[in-house]
């Protein structure tokens, strides 16, 4: 089982530029979350998905942010325009339905300068 | 009031030491407590869950205590290797697809 897989691992854009994450979830784990950690904020919930249905984005920030996942396979967090406050890294986590344990990926780091 | 609570730290201990610490949650109604743990610029892993009734793994040995809404993780005989920060989660009810995350406590574990 190759994980979660998410890329970039690192980006650093300039304010302004639109910024696109990927992730590829377990195969057979059916919700998808994005996470942003900071230090000041830690682990934040920006967007769950079941089923490639969002079911809760109460966590994304403002408009700039949005979030797709077309299939079962693959999603995307699209920042634009990005501002230097959404440096951070975000996280791609995946699971069954209802199940209590999360597998993360290994995150892409963004720095927008 | 955040939901979940926790010491910073950081912990600094020499190996073979015996390491505790808590996080404290605000949610009575909530079900189920985790430990992640969570490297160096690394993504949080499972530690392991937290059972009513206390569990251990290994070295580790995690406890619930509803009454005063806490979670407790002790490590014992601690290894270089168990430098990390240690995330405490917790979900509201069962059927709840949100995890609440703790800010993680650092444990840094000097030869």
């Amino acid at each position: 089982d190759a994980g979660v897989i998410q890329s970039p691992r690192h980006e650093v854009t300039e304010m302004g530029q639109e910024v696109t994450l990927r992730c590829k979830p377990i195969s057979g784990h059916n919700s998808l979350f994005w996470y942003r950690q900071t230090m000041m904020r830690g682990l934040e919930l920006l967007i769950y998905f079941n089923n490639n249905v969002p079911i809760d984005d109460s966590g994304m920030p403002e408009d700039r942010f949005s979030a797709k996942m077309p299939n079962a396979s693959f999603s995307t967090l699209k920042i634009q325009p990005s501002e230097p406050r959404d440096s951070a890294v975000y996280f791609c986590a995946s699971s069954r339905s209802g199940a209590n344990v999360l597998t993360f990926g290994a995150g892409s780091r963004l720095t927008v300068l | 009031r955040k939901e979940v609570e926790q010491d910073p730290g950081p912990f600094n201990v020499p190996e073979g030491a015996t390491v505790a610490f808590n996080c404290t949650y605000s949610n009575s109604a909530s079900q189920s407590f985790f430990w992640y743990r969570q490297d160096c610029r690394k993504e949080p892993k499972l530690l392991m869950s937290v059972y009513s009734s206390g569990n251990e793994d290994g070295r580790f040995t995690a406890q619930l205590n509803r009454a005063s809404q806490y979670i407790s993780l002790l490590i014992r005989d601690s290894k270089l290797s168990d430098s990390a920060t240690y995330l405490c989660v917790v979900r509201g009810r069962s059927n709840d697809y949100k995890l609440s995350f703790g800010a993680g406590t650092t444990v840094t574990v000097r030869a």
